[in-house]
């Protein structure tokens, strides 16, 4: 079965500062990975995904994350935080073939940006 | 291209009732996926349908049910509401027509509150 785990449910960072979100996944085939981003009141927006392509993935709003087998990790980072990046964080991981469309979360990381 | 609409946003019911939740994915779109997002429990998947099909079920009671139409919009229905069904329920759409890799677009979701 797969599983995904966030460490720490909420990380405070100072503006500027290196944001970096922590997700360990387990899964006995090869996942495809995920972080996504919710605002209050809002809907999941795709940050950036892994498909078994480049393991460091470039995503929208300065944001990266890096695929590593060894450590069964995508640890999203950014090198300067911004006060808009305040949100709730979600890592998830999903299947190849028919088990696609079924996505399986972490319990998210609510970052919160100090001036 | 317009995004993953849900109707309504905002729904007041009390235990024991029956209640229908709405979901017209991204045009093009044939799969849609439905999860439940609560504090306690994060977010949870229920089921995915593509091309008028449930092809992923979560581990959910029989009270949780779905169906698509032809033109790919989606509907849940919950019958015999509980207070703990309280929760921000989630429509995701993906082309997904393999399954594995596709991005989920997520609606901005209907907050269900039982009392």
């Amino acid at each position: 079965a797969q599983s995904v785990t966030q460490l720490g449910s909420h990380v405070s960072v100072s503006e500027g500062a290196l944001v970096l979100l922590r997700c360990n996944y387990s899964s006995s085939v090869p996942p495809y990975l995920f972080w996504y981003v919710q605002y209050p009141n809002q809907g999941l927006q795709l940050l950036l995904k892994y498909t078994s392509a480049a393991t460091l993935v470039k995503g929208i709003n300065g944001f990266e994350a890096e695929f590593k087998k060894s450590e069964t990790s995508f640890h999203l980072t950014k090198p300067s935080a911004h006060m808009s990046d305040a949100a709730e964080y979600f890592c998830a991981v999903s299947s190849p073939g028919g088990q696609g469309g079924k996505l399986i979360f972490g319990q998210g990381t609510e970052l919160s940006v100090k001036p | 291209k317009a995004g993953v609409t849900q109707t309504p946003r905002y729904l007041i019911k009390t235990r024991g009732q029956q209640v229908t939740l709405s979901c017209s994915p991204i045009s093009g779109h044939r799969s849609v996926s439905w999860y439940q997002q609560t504090p306690g429990q994060g977010l949870q998947f229920l089921f995915e349908y593509f091309s008028e099909t449930q092809r992923n079920k979560g581990n959910f009671p029989g009270r949780f049910s779905g169906r698509q139409f032809s033109n790919s919009r989606s509907e849940m229905n919950v019958s015999t509401l509980e207070l703990g069904d309280s929760a921000l329920y989630l429509c995701a759409s993906s082309l997904s027509s393999s399954g594995g890799g596709d991005t989920q677009y997520f609606g901005p979701g209907t907050r269900l509150t039982v009392l």
